[in-house]
């Protein structure tokens, strides 16, 4: 069975610093990919996904993950903190082959950026 | 751009009485989902449709939430009796299903529901 575990419920960093929220996956046969970002008050939106083609992937406000199967992770990163990135990231996964298309979700990771 | 849209935003209701909440998903979109979010369970799915039709609602308690979609521009989800367990925020999405994982959900912004 699939799941997805995310490190840290909580991650602080400062302005300007880098952003790096964790990601591991299992998944029997190839996965999709997702992050989604939630800001207070809002749904889910997505900010990046992987589907089998480059495995360094750019979503928006300069966020990229990288795909690295060996080590089962699709770790989350951007190079300078904003106070405006300060929300929840969601990661998930979805069988490739699935065609009633479950998505499994990570539990989350607040962002938290400080001054 | 286009949105989901859900209403009510915001419920406050008594135990006992019904609710419903409704979501009106993207024009084209044949895949509606409900998920219920809390800080103790995190994202759970609730239900969804594939063209209308329910394909999951696992996730569901039976004995008091209900979902449907009486057509392909609302989908509702309705609790009778409420609990107070059932405070919540309560959120719908869509996306085209092209029969793989690939799909993208689009989120509305959610029914935040309060039960006294």
């Amino acid at each position: 069975a699939q799941s997805v575990t995310q490190l840290g419920s909580h991650v602080s960093v400062s302005e300007g610093a880098l952003v790096l929220l964790r990601c591991n996956y299992s998944s029997s046969v190839p996965p999709y990919l997702f992050w989604y970002v939630q800001y207070p008050n809002q749904g889910l939106q997505l900010l990046l996904k992987y589907t089998s083609a480059a495995t360094l992937v750019k979503g928006i406000n300069d966020f990229e993950a990288e795909f690295k199967k060996s080590e089962t992770s699709f770790h989350l990163t951007k190079p300078s903190a904003h106070m405006s990135d300060a929300a929840e990231y969601f990661c998930a996964v979805s069988d490739a082959v699935d065609s009633n298309y479950q998505l499994i979700w990570g539990a989350g990771t607040k962002l938290i950026i400080k001054p | 751009d286009a949105r989901v849209t859900q209403t009510p935003r915001h419920k406050v209701t008594e135990m006992g009485q019904e609710v419903t909440m409704r979501c009106q998903p993207i024009l084209g979109h044949n895949t509606v989902f409900w998920y219920r979010q809390t800080m103790m369970q995190g994202l759970e799915l609730l239900a969804y449709f594939r063209n209308r039709a329910p394909l999951d609602d696992s996730g569901m308690p039976k004995d008091r939430f209900s979902a449907e979609m009486p057509d392909a521009t609302l989908a509702t989800l309705k609790i009778q009796p409420s609990e107070p367990r059932d405070s919540a925020v309560y959120f719908c999405a869509s996306a085209i299903s092209w029969g793989s994982g690939a799909n993208v959900l689009t989120f509305g912004a959610g029914s935040r529901l309060t039960v006294l």
